[in-house]
């Protein structure tokens, strides 16, 4: 099992461009989560999806759009980057929503300039 | 809307010392509390989860939770450099986790 993978690694982006951020998971889990983390912070929820179809708002979620279309990938679109989206994002998946644990991808650093 | 706090640290722990990370929790009703580590530039993994009121202990980690107090604990035993992190805690609702901004915690040989 290759767990929760997300691509790129890392990408600069000029203000204004837009990307996807991919991001896979073969567990067979239904939830799924995209958070970001800022230098020095937490984990700050964008969006999440309870399963293929459904979608829901995070904390954060301006700026930012998602699709749930299979069970296995749930891509981040970024529309627009702004220098306030530089940070690191990372998707994670669960089989229980919030009553066992997150396995997390490695990560993806997101440069905006 | 769902808190969760840490003691901001940064905390330093001589090794081999017993190292005391905190938190708090607002919702009541959450029965699910988690504590994750993560290395500089690393993903975050789990450590301990707990559900339970009292202690629960993996090896050189123990998590104690008191759901009257809203207050949950990782203790870790004769702390290596290897322990040298940030720790998160993190909260279950029912459909997704809350989590704390983390304590960096540092090992001093």
């Amino acid at each position: 099992n290759a767990g929760v993978t997300q691509t790129p690694k890392f990408r600069i982006l000029k203000i204004g461009q837009s990307m996807t951020l991919q991001c896979t998971q073969d567990m067979n889990h239904n939830y799924m989560y995209w958070y970001r983390q800022d230098p020095g912070m937490g984990l700050k929820l964008i969006y999440y999806s309870v399963g293929a179809g459904i979608t829901d708002k995070g904390e954060v979620p301006n700026g930012y759009n998602v699709s749930r279309s299979t069970t296995e990938d749930f891509p981040l679109r970024l529309e627009l980057a702004a220098p306030s989206q530089t940070s690191v994002y990372f998707c994670a998946s669960t089989g229980r929503g919030g009553q066992e644990t997150q396995y997390f991808g490695p990560g993806t650093r997101l440069l905006v300039l | 809307q769902k808190e969760v706090e840490q003691n901001s640290g940064p905390l330093s722990v001589p090794e081999g010392a017993i190292a005391s990370l905190n938190c708090t929790y607002s919702d009541r009703g959450s029965q699910s509390f988690f504590w994750y580590r993560q290395y500089s530039g690393k993903s975050p993994e789990l450590i301990m989860s707990i559900y339970s009121n009292g202690d629960k202990e993996d090896g050189r980690f123990t998590a104690q939770l008191n759901k009257a107090s809203q207050y949950v604990s990782l203790l870790i035993r004769d702390s290596q450099p290897s322990d040298s992190a940030t720790y998160l805690c993190a909260v279950g609702g029912n459909e997704k986790l809350t989590f704390g901004t983390g304590t960096r915690l540092t090992i001093i040989p």
